[in-house]
């Protein structure tokens, strides 16, 4: 089945760094990759759609500015988080649709820890 | 505005049972419904996909029924393992540019 990857699976940074998140699609081509994030014992929240080759859309209340995505190609999107402060903390993942039979496929999360 | 919910919100039974997992949904004009199940601290493991046009899906122990028309679907396990023990999600998806649309799942926890 399909396949993303996704990569730090953890991350510990200090507040005022970025972070980078890659995920990526193994073994499909993904025009369109989404992030979630997801608090404690919380349902995933979706954050933005991820476009190739044009500009994220992002969930109201999410800040495009802190929330940095790339899609440069086919297979490989990434979110930065930017000036990362302690309430980023949180498990992100990412996701992409290949179509049937495999519906949605997901990466295995980062687990993002600011201090 | 389509709305998933799962019942029940958690669920613990002795191992060797089987087990059904309860999904509804509002807007019945969906394109699949697909099921989850995440490990603490994981990312989500696709389970079983159930296209518009199909009525059940089986893998291995688990079976997934769909009933457009109700609303409903649902997740059966049979002779349930302490390794089934998870968080189950049902997510609906209605196609185009339709988010992907969650319940907030079932905790499953299968006591030896």
């Amino acid at each position: 089945g399909a396949v993303v990857s996704q990569h730090p699976s953890w991350v510990i940074c200090k507040s005022g760094t970025s972070v980078k998140i890659e995920c990526r699609s193994l073994d499909f081509q993904a025009t369109t990759m989404f992030w979630y994030r997801q608090f404690p014992k919380q349902s995933l929240m979706l954050m933005a759609t991820s476009n190739e080759g044009s500009k994220a859309t992002y969930e109201q209340g999410v800040e495009k500015d802190k929330f940095l995505i790339n899609h440069a190609s086919l297979t490989l999107s990434t979110l930065t988080v930017t000036s990362a402060h302690p309430e980023d903390s949180s498990f992100y993942i990412c996701s992409a649709y290949p179509g049937p039979p495999d519906g949605y496929t997901f990466g295995s999360g980062t687990r993002l820890t600011v201090v | 505005k389509q709305e998933v919910t799962q019942i029940p919100a958690a669920l613990s039974v002795p191992e060797g049972e089987n087990l059904v997992l309860n999904c509804s949904f509002t807007d019945s004009a969906i394109y699949n419904l697909q099921w989850f199940r995440q490990d603490p601290g994981k990312g989500l493991t696709s389970l079983l996909l159930i296209q518009s046009s199909q009525r059940e899906q089986t893998s291995g122990r688990l079976n997934a029924s769909l009933d457009k028309s109700s609303g409903r679907s649902t997740l059966y396990i049979a002779a349930s393992q302490p390794g089934d023990s998870a968080t189950y999600l049902c997510a609906v998806y209605q196609g185009g540019s339709e988010k992907l649309v969650f319940g907030k799942g079932t905790k499953l926890t299968v006591n030896p």
